[in-house]
């Protein structure tokens, strides 16, 4: 089955400087990979999400890459703000539509 | 809001006491998801389920039930079996079809002492 992994497990930067999330998967047949955003103590939300044909993705601050022959992809946040605070989980999804999520990682925005 | 409701928010119950868990959606989706959430951890699949009177099992359905009845609700029991129990469990939808994102619910945290 996929096997999902995300580094780092803690990220801690300072309001306005960028944060990078990795993700690297197992499955070369996973085609469907989102980034879910889970602020304390509330549900997680999907924030963006990326296609295996396509190899970037940006919304406002937040932008995805993908690099298949690798089997890796990351999350880009710009500009942070302590409003970015949260944990991220990144998942990879198979034609079945079953999604196997990383460990997560707790971002931390000082300001 | 939200359209998919997990009740209660906390839940405190003895060892050796099946307990369940009620998630209601009126997205009209015909996928449903449970994950359980540990402290560190990613969310780790139980039980999921893609049409009515349907389910299978996930990676950790061990010492869970559930039952689809109803395309919108999907509870999930967690048996005596289930050796540690005490945990975030989070109930999810998406539309039928590949690559369909997965709304979740607030999610209910069970206590079992």
């Amino acid at each position: 089955g996929e096997n999902v992994e995300q580094h780092p497990s803690t990220l801690s930067v300072q309001e306005g400087d960028s944060a990078v999330i990795k993700c690297t998967y197992s499955d070369s047949a996973s085609n469907y990979f989102p980034w879910y955003k889970q602020e304390l103590g509330k549900r997680p939300q999907l924030i963006i999400d990326i296609r295996s044909n396509v190899g970037e993705k940006k919304d406002q601050r937040i932008a995805v890459t993908l690099n298949k022959t690798a089997k890796h992809f990351s999350l880009h946040i710009t500009e942070t703000q302590p409003e970015d605070s949260a944990v991220y989980f990144c998942a990879a999804s198979d034609a079945g539509n079953m999604l196997t999520f990383g460990g997560g990682t707790r971002l931390m925005v000082k300001p | 809001d939200g359209g998919i409701t997990q009740s209660p928010k906390y839940l405190f119950r003895k060892e050796g006491q099946n307990v369940t868990l009620s998630c209601e959606q009126n997205l009209n989706h015909d996928a449903m998801y449970w994950y359980r959430q540990d402290p560190g951890q990613g969310l780790r699949l139980i039980y999921y389920s893609q049409i009515v009177n349907d389910f299978q099992k996930g990676d950790i359905a061990e010492g869970y039930s559930v039952s689809r009845e109803k395309k919108e609700s999907f509870p999930l029991t967690v048996t005596s079996a289930q050796k540690n129990p005490t945990a975030f469990y989070l109930c999810a939808s998406s539309m039928q079809g590949a690559n369909s994102p997965l709304h979740f619910g607030n999610g209910t945290r069970l206590t079992v002492t």
